[in-house]
């Protein structure tokens, strides 16, 4: 069975630090992958999702980027978190883009 | 623009008892998708039901079921038999020109005893 893992949980980092969140997937080849963030109280909004290594599409101009390395591992980055970066990120993948979306436990990040 | 809009920002319900969500959306596309995803307490984002537009027949999962209205651009969700494990915030989305997912703000379920 597919699984997808995200980590870390929880993120504390002061304005100005860099970002890397990682989240991979297990049991699939090729997957959509997918990284949103949800505000508190609020629905989700994507930032990047990928169809291939390599290939990124961005939503959302902002401060951070995402890279696929690998076929299942999908990671978003910053050079220098603001304080409007705080939130909670999901992670998810897809086997289509029209199929559902099965998502990561997430990692709330907070800024300082 | 494609959107979503979830009405009712928090419904509660007796447990045992039936409520419905609603969604309604805009688009212009005649084929998508659309889902009913779940997100209790925990944060994790759980699916619940799924619709292919061009079925007329309505998606079901137990007990969740769905009124999808074409038409109307309207997709509720039914939760019979309302349990202590459905309070969560519920989450309306379809998938847009490029298969990708719009969501509604969300509705929160509270479950009452």
């Amino acid at each position: 069975s597919q699984t997808i893992h995200q980590w870390p949980a929880t993120l504390v980092q002061p304005v100005g630090s860099p970002l890397s969140l990682e989240c991979t997937v297990e049991g699939t080849s090729n997957p959509n992958l997918y990284w949103y963030r949800q505000a508190a109280g609020r629905g989700l909004q994507l930032l990047f999702y990928s169809v291939g290594i390599g290939q990124i599409s961005s939503e959302v101009p902002q401060n951070l980027s995402a890279s696929r390395p690998q076929d299942r591992q999908f990671i978003l980055s910053s050079k220098k978190l603001l304080l409007s970066d705080s939130g909670f990120y999901l992670c998810a993948w897809s086997v289509h883009s029209n199929q559902p979306q099965h998502f990561g436990d997430g990692t709330r990040l907070s800024i300082l | 623009a494609q959107t979503v809009t979830q009405s009712q920002p928090e419904m509660s319900v007796q447990e045992a008892e039936t409520v419905t969500l609603s969604c309604t959306y805009d688009t212009s596309e005649s084929d998508y998708y659309l889902f009913w995803y779940k997100q209790p307490p925990s944060r994790q984002m759980i699916l619940v039901i799924r619709q292919e537009a061009y079925k007329q027949q309505n998606a079901t999962e137990n007990r969740f079921s769905v009124n999808f209205q074409k038409a109307a651009k309207s997709f509720s969700l039914k939760i019979s038999d309302s349990q202590l494990g459905d309070a969560a915030m519920y989450f309306c989305a379809f998938t847009d020109s490029n298969y990708q997912l719009i969501w509604g703000a969300g509705t929160k379920l509270i479950i009452k005893p």
